[in-house]
């Protein structure tokens, strides 16, 4: 079983600072990597992945993640933040279940906000 | 393309009485999950379904707790006797299940049982 934790439950910066969510995870074989974004209401929206190669990946909106396999980590980084990125965002894994079959497990999430 | 819709987005139910959630996934893709998410248990995996047949429904509570994929372009999420604990947030998400895929989610629905 292969997990993922998100230790900041609440991180708050100012517009234009920059801002790293920080994810772990437990290794048990093939690594597939995510981030997603919820806005207030609404549901989940993919921001980038890491499943092999370059270990920093670039998403939407700025945002970047980097793999780190002697950290067990793919943190989250933007280096410029806008009022609009304030969401909580979920680190995911992904966990095989036999053959191709599949889901992804989420971590608890970390609330961004951002302050004018 | 509209994306995942979800339906009703809201529902309110009394202890005791059923409710089921609609989801209609994106047309083309053949996987369809269900995920529950409460404040203190955040985003818990339910069931999966690959072109229309059950795969995992490891997270489904055993009791009371049913989905069924009759077509593929939608899925239903059935409760029976709702409970207080059973108040959440269901999000129905779909890919197009290649091996490196995304999901992409519903806006969700907010059940509420009274």
């Amino acid at each position: 079983t292969q997990t993922v934790s998100q230790s900041d439950a609440h991180v708050t910066v100012f517009e234009g600072d920059s801002v790293e969510l920080r994810c772990n995870y437990s290794y048990g074989g093939s690594i597939y990597l995510s981030w997603y974004i919820q806005h207030h209401g609404h549901g989940l929206q993919f921001l980038l992945k890491y499943y092999s190669g370059n270990p920093v990946v670039q998403g939407v909106n700025g945002f970047e993640a980097e793999f780190s396999k002697s950290d067990s980590s793919f943190h989250l980084r933007k280096a410029s933040v806008h009022w609009s990125d304030s969401a909580v965002y979920f680190c995911a894994v992904k966990e095989y279940s036999g053959g191709s079959n599949y889901k992804l497990t989420f971590g608890k999430g970390t609330l961004l906000t951002v302050t004018p | 393309n509209a994306g995942v819709i979800q339906t009703p987005r809201h529902k309110v139910t009394g202890k005791g009485q059923e409710a089921t959630l609609w989801c209609e996934p994106i047309s083309g893709h053949s996987a369809v999950f269900w995920y529950r998410q409460t404040i203190v248990q955040g985003l818990e995996f339910l069931t999966y379904f690959r072109n229309q047949a059950p795969i995992d429904d490891s997270g489904m509570p055993k009791e009371r707790f049913s989905a069924q994929m009759p077509n593929q372009s939608h899925s239903t999420l059935k409760i029976q006797s709702t409970q207080p604990q059973d108040s959440a947030v269901y999000l129905c998400a779909s890919s197009l299940d290649s091996s490196q895929n995304t999901l992409y989610f519903g806006a969700g629905t907010r059940l509420s049982v009274l």
